[in-house]
């Protein structure tokens, strides 16, 4: 079945610094694949999205590229800020699976914690 | 105006009860789902719907049941609740029913069992 694989945290950064959360997946169809941010006693908002080979995800200054042959969808940031302090998801959705429950498969989240 | 909302936002109950949580979208989505996010934040499919098929994660107890009295609703009812159900439920909705669209949560129901 499908899977998401992230780095387990939480993952401390000084302000400004430079964050890579790492995110690798298993897929049996051809799936699209997510990033979800989950601030503190929030629900989940979607991050940056791709949805094929080579696309890269951005948005408030994160990226993140499709990359088929290493099968992973690395979350990057040049500069955090004490307001990216959150729980990160890496999910993907996967077009070509048959059966089972539609919808996200989800990694296990990384608590990214940003000090002043 | 809240893309999924759902109520309530806190639920503290006793063992043995039956609760309901719903969910409204108005984005005009096909597809709701239901999710529970565990008390180490991993979150699990528990149901997917659009108007033509329910397909339940076989890892879901029957005392867990997804009511769709229209497009825009997904409400889940839970009977004879345990103390292991404790955890956030989300609700959210996309557009297609398989693959490729991102889906959008509500802002999550916070269930207690004592």
């Amino acid at each position: 079945g499908d899977s998401v694989t992230q780095m387990e945290g939480p993952v401390t950064l000084s302000e400004e610094a430079f964050l890579t959360i790492n995110c690798t997946y298993t897929a049996t169809g051809y799936p699209s694949l997510f990033w979800y941010v989950q601030y503190p006693g929030e629900g989940l908002q979607l991050l940056l999205k791709a949805t094929k080979a080579d696309d890269k995800g951005s948005n408030k200054g994160f990226e993140a590229t499709y990359r088929k042959e290493t099968t992973s969808f690395h979350l990057e940031k040049g500069s955090v800020q004490v307001s990216d302090s959150a729980v990160y998801f890496c999910a993907l959705s996967d077009r070509g699976a048959g059966g089972g429950a539609d919808g996200l498969t989800f990694g296990k989240g990384t608590h990214l914690i940003i000090q002043p | 105006d809240t893309a999924v909302s759902q109520t309530p936002k806190y639920l503290v109950t006793q063992m043995g009860n039956d609760k309901s949580i719903k969910c409204e979208q108005n984005l005009g989505h096909d597809t709701m789902y239901w999710y529970k996010q565990d008390s180490k934040k991993f979150l699990k499919i528990m149901f997917s719907y659009n108007n033509k098929e329910l397909i339940i994660n076989e890892t879901v107890p029957n005392r867990f049941s997804p009511k769709s009295p229209d497009k825009a609703h997904l409400n889940l009812h839970i009977n004879s609740l345990e103390l292991g159900d404790s955890a956030v439920y989300f609700c959210a909705s996309s557009q297609a029913p398989a693959g490729g669209s991102e889906a959008f949560f509500g802002q999550g129901t916070r269930l207690t069992v004592v």
